[in-house]
């Protein structure tokens, strides 16, 4: 069984610029979520999306969207970065939520906006 | 919107000695999860809790589900170095499609 894979590890970008988040889904999953982690905080919720479509959002603005691919594989793209976009990005597969299906979340995307 | 309150934030204890966390929904649940963050790690899933009043217990952790389903809690007996971490309750509404997390409680423990 494929666990949850991040891609990058870490990134370092610049105010204003935009970044690209990937995550692949554990195998058998077809609902991702994504979560942002600040420092010493719990995960906020982003988005989910289940059949490469947006099911479900947190308060977050427009300049946070995403994709899913008919693999269930998925990505985050953040525009116009800002200082408070630093954090850890948490991607979690799972069944669709309406099972209470528990998350599997992937190692994390380390983003620095400098 | 939904809120997920934890305490205490932060809890130091000697390894040997129990330890508790608490979680508070602002509405009612349909069911909560617990999940486990190891430093410079990512959140693990514990167990999850989806009836009023429901205990469930996995050696030395017992979790509750209180009978409002607003609020759980998690305990450990006898707590060992391996238990350090930080752990999180995460609550979901009936059909919000959204698991909102607790800001969690660190753990640490004196060996």
């Amino acid at each position: 069984e494929t666990g949850v894979t991040q891609s990058p590890t870490h990134l370092i970008k610049t105010r204003g610029q935009q970044v690209t988040l990937r995550c692949s889904s554990q195998s058998g999953h077809n609902t991702v979520s994504w979560y942002q982690q600040a420092l010493g905080q719990g995960p906020q919720f982003i988005f989910q999306y289940y059949r490469e479509e947006e099911n479900g959002r947190g308060n977050f603005p427009p300049r946070f969207s995403g994709l899913q691919f008919p693999n269930y594989s998925s990505e985050l793209n953040v525009n116009a970065l800002e200082l408070d976009d630093s954090a850890l990005y948490l991607c979690a597969s799972s069944l669709l939520r309406e099972n209470n299906s528990p998350l599997h979340f992937g190692n994390g995307t380390r983003l620095t906006v400098t | 919107g939904q809120q997920v309150m934890q305490i205490p934030q932060y809890q130091h204890v000697q390894e040997g000695e129990d330890f508790t966390t608490y979680c508070n929904s602002s509405t009612t649940l349909s069911n909560i999860q617990w999940y486990k963050q190891r430093p410079g790690g990512h959140p693990v899933f514990l167990i999850q809790l989806v009836k009023s009043g429901e205990v469930k217990k996995q050696k030395r952790l017992t979790f509750q589900f209180g009978e409002a389903k607003k609020n759980s809690s998690l305990h450990i007996t006898a707590t060992q170095t391996t238990d350090v971490g930080t752990y999180f309750c995460a609550g979901e509404e009936e059909g919000a499609q959204k698991l909102v997390f607790g800001q969690g409680t660190r753990l640490t423990i004196n060996p």
